[in-house]
């Protein structure tokens, strides 16, 4: 595709369940990263793969949240037992290679009830 | 102290007007500096990418970079209603591995006809 594109456009999820958020890349970029942007706020790094190598998770909250990028292409976010301040936007965004811009699906927004 | 300080407004002006944002930032390592606009339930779509010091101009946008204050800003010249949007200052080190943006808050700008 043209751009970033991402998948559900919105999720409602009730606490305790789990939940996959897919992102698929502007094709042949080779880094991909995950966003989450709370209400009101910018977004907040979570992590970046370059290809399949997830080189930095460090914004990850918890060990609630697992990503993966298996054949360096489309990615998915899982969240594990959900719970409320989990809410949010959650954006992926892609780049050519390293140090390029990167480009912003338009988010899944994730409510946990 | 957040690394990346911005404005939240929300700032009014009329349509015509020349706009002014910034943000202040705290990291010295930042090089890559970039500018998104958000509009309500899409994703940050990218407006202007320098690196380092100086001015970029693109139409009616111009960003300015001053890493001697730590000070970066867009000028938005002859706004339009089309204009308003939330914008998001970002910013980024050049250290392999340490590609992740860091964004301010947002600044809610409203062009009023």
């Amino acid at each position: 595709g043209a751009g970033v594109s991402q998948s559900p456009r919105y999720k409602v999820a009730k606490r305790g369940q789990d939940v996959a958020l897919r992102c698929d890349p502007i094709s042949g970029h080779v880094s991909l990263f995950w966003y989450q942007q709370a209400l009101g706020q910018g977004p907040e790094f979570l992590t970046y793969f370059q290809n399949e190598a997830q080189l930095d998770k460090s914004g990850l909250p918890s060990d609630r949240f697992f990503a993966e990028r298996p054949e360096g292409s489309v990615s998915t976010l899982k969240i594990q037992r959900t719970q409320q301040e989990d809410s949010a936007v959650y954006l992926c965004a892609s780049s050519a290679r390293t140090n390029q811009p990167q480009h912003f699906g338009d988010g899944t927004r994730l409510s946990i009830l | 102290q957040k690394e990346v300080e911005q404005d939240p407004g929300p700032l009014s002006v009329p349509e015509g007007a020349i706009v002014s944002l910034n943000c202040t930032y705290s990291n010295s390592a930042f090089q890559y500096f970039m500018w998104y606009r958000q509009y309500s339930r899409k994703g940050p779509e990218l407006l202007m990418y320098t690196y380092s010091s100086g001015n970029k101009e693109d139409g009616r946008f111009t960003a300015q970079v001053d890493k001697s204050s730590k000070y970066i800003s867009l000028f938005i010249r002859d706004s339009q209603p089309s204009d308003s949007a939330t914008y998001l200052c970002a910013m980024s080190a050049t250290r392999q591995g340490a590609q992740k943006l860091v964004f301010g808050q947002g600044t809610r700008l409203t062009i009023n006809p």
